[in-house]
């Protein structure tokens, strides 16, 4: 099982839409979880992070952690071109590894 | 600008060379990484540095040779490498191993073995 899993996508929406990303993990001691956006030949640049259960809101973007089923999702909401890129889901537990793992990242394209 | 840059951005070489790949950090952190980014695979962390030691090695080929001679400077000495060994490297650093906020990235380096 990976540890860190997401669906590579593409996942398509129009502008102006919701777009929803979701990410599933293997190890219950994580602790913290991460979403960054990576554009093509760019670096991965951090965009969102959560720790506790719920939801995070960061002005078009909404973190949402269920640690009981080991989910994260983000959702962005008015979706734009600019948008469109790669994000990739990481976790970190401190107690174990003290490392991020990150999942394959999911490719977004917003359409006009 | 990330405050994490890295040098070349490009590389091509052959599988008899040797190169290094270099990474500075301008944000007074503690710990720097090196992580390769293959197509269609999750980022894989080769090498973890904390205040200029070694903490953390995942079975790396030893065709990698990292050096770290102080906080700020990270390098990845490459020799002999394999077509296989194509990916884009990527530095980061935290304020330590332990950080939970999330680490800065570099813009990576664009690594072609022909």
């Amino acid at each position: 099982q990976k540890e860190v899993e997401q669906n590579s996508g593409p996942l398509s929406v129009p502008e102006g839409a919701i777009a929803s990303l979701n990410c599933t993990y293997s190890d219950r001691g994580s602790q913290s979880f991460f979403w960054y956006r990576q554009y093509s030949g760019k670096s991965p640049e951090l965009i969102m992070s959560i720790y506790s259960n719920g939801d995070k809101e960061d002005g078009r973007f909404t973190a949402q952690l269920n640690k009981a089923s080991q989910y994260v999702s983000l959702l962005i909401r008015d979706s734009q071109p600019s948008d469109s890129a790669t994000y990739l889901c990481a976790v970190y537990n401190t107690g174990t590894a003290s490392k991020l793992t990150f999942g394959t990242g999911t490719r977004l394209q917003v359409t006009l | 600008e990330t405050g994490v840059t890295q040098t070349p951005r490009h590389l091509v070489m052959g599988m008899t060379n040797k190169k290094s790949l270099k990474c500075e950090q301008h944000l007074g952190h503690n710990a720097m990484y090196w992580y390769k980014q293959s197509a269609k695979k999750p980022l894989e962390l080769m090498f973890v540095y904390s205040l200029e030691e070694r903490v953390e090695n995942n079975s790396v080929p030893s065709r990698f040779s990292p050096e770290c001679p102080n906080s700020s400077h990270l390098f990845l000495h490459l020799h002999t490498l394999q077509p296989e060994d194509s990916a884009l490297y990527l530095c980061a650093s935290s304020q330590n191993t332990r950080d939970v906020y999330g680490y800065t990235f570099g813009s990576g380096t664009r690594l072609t073995v022909v």
